[in-house]
């Protein structure tokens, strides 16, 4: 199926863990996204990158880190986790620079910090 | 930046009613989308609709980007309806979209 997926689909861990959020696409696309749900559903862009490159860095703690291996994956790497960080963070995708693209996402990953 | 506006937040409806959803927005934008969040958290896209009118089965969809808003029509609902309806706008100046804080139905039996 073509889609966009991300692996774990639910985490569970300790305050003060380090862990990672993997996404990957196969519809060819070139800009991949981070988003985040808060417990009232509200969503927010957490980064954005074009074809490997950051192109969107909004005010999220120097704690989460993306990295792109290439235009196909999109991994969020959080350290030091806290509580404030339990969550739903979905990635998604779109063909060009996101101007005037649809954007597709993935299942989300739901993110409980204990 | 540009803020989002959607009503109402919440919406019950008896299964084969008609339902409309309002999403107003600050400011000019270039892309505009809806999405259905359905019950088990998957965020589905329903249209891409920086101005115009589009159709998809039961479920049309209308932005007037000059007075900006857009308007997302829902006809003989489902329970399958069910679910959180976001809008999401990207703004002339912007590379991400900006979500509305959604309207929450509720299709019942």
């Amino acid at each position: 199926d073509t889609a966009v997926s991300q692996t774990p689909k639910y985490l569970v861990t300790q305050m003060g863990n380090d862990k990672s959020i993997k996404c990957e696409q196969n519809l060819g696309h070139d800009t991949m996204y981070w988003y985040k749900q808060d417990s009232k559903k509200f969503l927010k862009i957490m980064f954005s990158y074009n074809n490997k490159e950051l192109i969107i860095n909004e005010t999220v703690p120097n704690r989460f880190s993306p990295k792109s291996p290439d235009k196909a994956h999109l991994n969020l790497h959080i350290n030091s986790l806290e509580l404030g960080d339990s969550a739903v963070y979905f990635c998604a995708s779109s063909l060009g620079r996101g101007f005037l693209d649809t954007q597709y996402f993935g299942p989300g990953t739901r993110l409980t910090v204990l | 930046g540009i803020q989002v506006e959607q009503s109402p937040p919440d919406l019950i409806l008896q299964e084969g009613a008609n339902s409309t959803l309002r999403c107003n927005f600050s400011d000019s934008v270039n892309n505009l989308q809806w999405f259905h969040q359905n019950p088990w958290g998957q965020l589905i896209n329903l249209f891409y609709i920086p101005s115009g009118t589009k159709q998809n089965g039961r479920l049309s969809a209308t932005t007037v980007a000059t007075e900006r808003y857009s308007l997302l029509y829902i006809s003989s609902s489902q329970t399958t309806d069910s679910g959180v309806y976001f809008c999401a706008v990207m703004d002339t100046g912007r590379r991400a979209l900006t979500f509305g804080s959604g309207t929450r139905l509720q299709v019942q039996p």
